[in-house]
């Protein structure tokens, strides 16, 4: 059963959008939520993670929401630019004291110029 | 700042050779990771290695096995290899202390089973 869904694989944006990339889960016993972005030929790299007392953090041109309600997470990205075009995907880490980490299958993003 | 390193990038084997991907992290990082990469399946956690001494199963463990050497270093056995076990690996390790949730990862290596 997959823990952490991300349910588009693919979305197209134009350049100076916003991107909206989107995550579900159905676990609750997660403390942490996070969003790689991962290139070709790349290891993932971290972009932001968001702890699950809160709802909403902020970083530059990304921002993370989280509503626990819903077991949904969104990762928002403005304005968007070319460079952003990559793979992104949420994870979601468990809080049974292991640090075990789930990851979604991933969105392709791609940002027109 | 090397971070996380893994070797070999890339491989070529034949169906039951055996072999091991190396992983070394420079971090002083206690947990460690091993997560396989699909098309369409995402990252996949084969094991993992909570601190120096313990390993534990992850979601698709079967076929691999693994050696947390000390703290710096964590291996992935292939006993027997089978082409299903074609796929890029990534190693990751968690900062110790210091909570944001993250995961470093290394680059990445690419294994092929004929």
């Amino acid at each position: 059963d997959q823990q952490v869904k991300q349910n588009s694989p693919s979305l197209s944006v134009q350049e100076g959008r916003i991107s909206i990339l989107n995550c579900d889960y159905t676990n609750s016993m997660f403390d942490y939520f996070l969003w790689y972005k991962k290139y070709p030929a790349e290891g993932p790299t971290f972009l932001i993670s968001i702890s699950s007392i809160k709802d909403k953090n902020e970083d530059g041109r990304f921002t993370v929401f989280l509503n626990k309600s819903a077991k949904h997470l969104s990762l928002h990205i403005v304005p968007s630019q070319p460079g952003d075009s990559a793979v992104y995907f949420c994870a979601a880490r468990a809080t049974s004291g292991t640090y075990k980490y789930i990851f979604g299958t991933g969105t392709r993003l791609k940002v027109l110029a | 700042n090397a971070g996380v390193t893994q070797t070999p990038k890339f491989q070529v084997l034949k169906t039951g050779q055996s072999m091991t991907l190396q992983c070394a992290q420079d971090m002083n990082h206690n947990s460690m990771y091993w997560y396989r990469q699909d098309p369409g399946m995402g990252l996949r956690l084969i094991y993992y290695s909570a601190s120096e001494g313990t390993t534990d199963k992850g979601e698709v463990p079967n076929g691999y096995n693994v050696s947390r050497l000390n703290k710096r270093e964590f291996s992935l056995r292939l006993e027997s290899a089978a082409p299903s076990q074609t796929s890029v690996y990534f190693c990751a390790s968690r900062p110790t202390g210091r909570d944001t949730g993250e995961l470093f990862f290394g680059e990445g290596s690419r294994l092929t089973v004929l």
